[in-house]
């Protein structure tokens, strides 16, 4: 079956910390997008991964195709930064299949 | 360049009625994909387009459909609204086919039933 976990569900940290996001699939995919989701629903797309690392300003982007996971990071935190993450993969039937999300707060 | 848009922003319906979303993606797109976002519930994949053709549908009723048009644009209907059909209707465009081209989405348009 092909599914799709985030982890944490909720993580609250201090402005500054660096933040690490999880996500794990359960089988060979095409390709693996990171969005970004505002209070009020606007989505934005951070990333499209199908192998290695991209990097844009304070995030960062992994995904270990052996191991089937992928992790966002956030250097440097900011209380803007605070929204839902949520990874989404396309396991080659041409739709994206979704996590459940990783509602990120960040205490200034 | 002018994004993915979406209208209305916001609706009332009543159970059992229809409605139609619309959806503009970015010029040069062809792919065009609807997502449901009920409240309490992650994104779910409803519909793709592309070239005006319907090219995958995700697991919901017959009574969910859309179309495309020559100009890419794109409509979401919902007949016999139920509750449960309360979301956000996110439409997402790409300039490639399928799920490995990066997507963009547009505002949504939050749907209540009553």
């Amino acid at each position: 079956k092909n599914e799709v976990e985030q982890s944490p569900q909720n993580l609250t940290a201090q402005e500054g910390e660096f933040i690490t996001i999880n996500c794990s699939y359960s089988v060979g995919i095409s390709a693996l997008h990171w969005l970004q989701q505002h209070p009020g629903g606007g989505i934005v797309s951070l990333f499209m991964l199908s192998s290695g690392k991209k990097k844009h300003g304070r995030l960062i982007a992994t995904i270990n195709i052996q191991e089937k996971h992928s992790s966002l990071h956030i250097t440097a935190s900011h209380p803007r930064d605070s929204a839902v993450y949520i990874c989404a993969v396309n396991f080659g039937n041409e739709k994206l299949t979704f996590g459940t999300g990783t509602r990120l707060t960040i205490i200034p | 360049e002018a994004g993915v848009t979406q209208s209305p922003t916001h609706l009332i319906k009543t159970r059992g009625q229809q409605v139609t979303l619309r959806c503009s993606p970015i010029s040069g797109h062809t792919s065009v994909y609807w997502y449901q976002q009920a409240l309490g519930l992650g994104l779910q994949f409803l519909l793709w387009y592309d070239e005006g053709e319907e090219r995958n549908r995700g697991n919901f009723p017959p009574r969910f459909s859309g179309r495309q048009f020559p100009n890419y644009s794109s409509e979401l209907n919902v007949n016999a609204l139920e509750l449960e059909d309360s979301a956000l209707y996110l439409c997402a465009s790409s300039i490639l086919a399928g799920g490995g081209s990066e997507q963009y989405f547009g505002p949504g348009t939050r749907l209540t039933v009553t």
